[in-house]
């Protein structure tokens, strides 16, 4: 069945940018029937949308982190990316990928990965 | 402050049943589809309501949503001691153009 699993640092530092990289398998990114996105959790709290992206490239984001954050999808590895940059302390969570089916922005998350938990300090 | 609101915990003895409310605006549950999700401790959040009602495959009749003008309902019957959870309702709100999730209402089956 799918599985998307996410790779990337769990330690970066204050004003640096953080990289993601969300794996999906046993289904194909390039179907056009889902986005794909990211979610985060901050320690102790909610979960907060950060954004979604459809295979061919159109995207959408949380308005309150648009300017520092970029998704990027990459067919041919069935991959999708999150890059947030100028970090601090408040960009601490653990940051989940997610399927999204339907077309448009959002409408839910059916399958997610397990998380991966970045830690922002110097 | 989360723009759709949960109450921040619950709590019901076995056997019993506990409605988990979501309450927002026109913008968003008004107007959009409700999902419902449930976080056992230290794992990825699992859908388990999408479409205001409807259940994924594998989710048991246990649970059960819906939703009336601008407010959603979740309601868990039977509840089990593995039913601890926490529990975050979530739609797309249209004046944000963002997704948005309730702060999340913990469950206690005491």
């Amino acid at each position: 069945q799918l599985q998307l699993q996410e790779s990337g640092p769990g330690l970066v530092k204050p004003s640096e940018t953080l990289s993601l990289t969300c794996t999906v398998s046993g289904g194909s990114i390039r179907s056009s029937s889902y986005y794909w996105g990211w979610i985060r959790q901050p320690p102790g709290k909610g979960l907060e949308w950060i954004g979604s992206i459809y295979y061919s490239g159109s995207t959408y984001y949380n308005p309150s982190l648009k300017s520092r954050v970029t998704i990027s999808v990459d067919t041919s590895k069935n991959q999708f990316s999150l890059k947030l940059s100028s970090l601090t302390a408040a960009d601490t969570a653990v940051y989940y990928c997610a399927r999204l089916p339907g077309l448009g922005p959002a409408k839910y998350m059916d399958v997610w990965g397990k998380g991966a938990t970045v830690t922002v300090s110097s | 402050q989360s723009v759709l609101t949960q109450p921040p915990s619950v709590s019901a003895a076995p056997g019993q049943k506990v409605t988990i409310s979501c309450s927002g605006s026109s913008s968003n549950i008004g107007n959009n589809y409700v999902s419902w999700y449930q976080q056992l401790p230290g794992t990825a959040p699992k859908l388990l309501i999408y479409e205001n009602h409807q259940r994924p495959s594998g989710i048991p009749d246990q649970f059960s949503g819906s939703k009336s003008d601008t407010s959603a309902t979740l309601d868990i019957t039977g509840l089990q001691t593995g039913d601890d959870a926490d529990y975050y309702c979530g739609t797309w709100d249209s004046s944000l153009s963002s997704w948005v999730f309730g702060g999340g209402t913990k469950l206690t089956v005491l």
